[in-house]
């Protein structure tokens, strides 16, 4: 079992849906949690940055994790054709950092 | 957030010639530096991490006589791609700890190389 698990998609949705992106992983011991944003050709982008359970929100995105079930979750409201990249997962426990396969997404006008 | 810088962006060279590529940190002190490569289409793989004043720490499977790393100062670490070849060509990004203290790192914007 791979210790961060993310579906590569491809997720293709209309514009102004609202879309999930999801991670699972193994350790427990994980305390930070992040997602990057990556567009083709291009370095990662960080977009949110969680410490331990819970939720944050900036603008369009929001962050959520749940620590006792191991899941994360990164929520785009009204998504637009810009936020089209591949959405990397990212997880960190003393500096020794993990990151999911990424989700290429596909935001359609 | 933290910028790091990444030069050349794109590089083609010949087989069996070298190939620097530079990773800078431009508004802070990067004491490590990371070093990843990442295939079409996948995630990226770590393969050393880069500390200033001391050796590199490969990841398993890496050749550290194939990718030299140097980070001789607070803010420049080099991968320097030995004797290249056509396998060897791939995207290359680095990445530096935030200088605040958070368990994140910032990336540089990659380099994509090719060999012929």
């Amino acid at each position: 079992q791979k210790e961060v698990e993310q579906d590569p998609g491809p997720l293709s949705v209309p514009e102004g849906a609202i879309v999930s992106l999801n991670c699972t992983y193994s350790n427990s011991a994980f305390q930070y949690f992040m997602w990057y944003r990556q567009y083709s050709r291009k370095g990662p982008e960080l977009l949110m940055y969680t410490y331990s359970s819970g939720n944050k929100e900036d603008g369009r995105f929001t962050a959520q994790v749940d620590k006792s079930s191991k899941y994360i979750s990164l929520f785009i409201r009204d998504s637009q054709p810009s936020d089209s990249a591949t959405y990397l997962c990212a997880m960190s426990e003393q500096n020794d950092m993990r990151f999911g396969a990424g989700t290429r997404l596909t935001v359609k006008p | 957030g933290a910028v790091v810088s990444q030069h050349p962006s794109r590089v083609i060279c010949k087989s069996g010639t070298s190939v620097k590529i530079e990773c800078r940190s431009l508004d802070f002190q990067a004491t490590t530096m990371f070093w990843y490569r990442q295939f079409p289409k996948k995630s990226l793989m770590l393969m050393a991490t880069s500390n200033e004043g001391s050796k590199a720490t490969y990841e398993q499977g890496v050749e550290k006589d194939k990718f030299l790393i140097n980070h001789a100062s607070l803010t420049l670490s080099t991968l320097t791609v030995t004797s290249a070849h056509p396998e060897d060509s791939s995207f290359y990004i680095c990445s530096a700890r935030d200088p605040g203290g958070q368990e994140t790192q910032y990336f540089g914007p990659g380099t994509r190389l090719l060999v012929l």
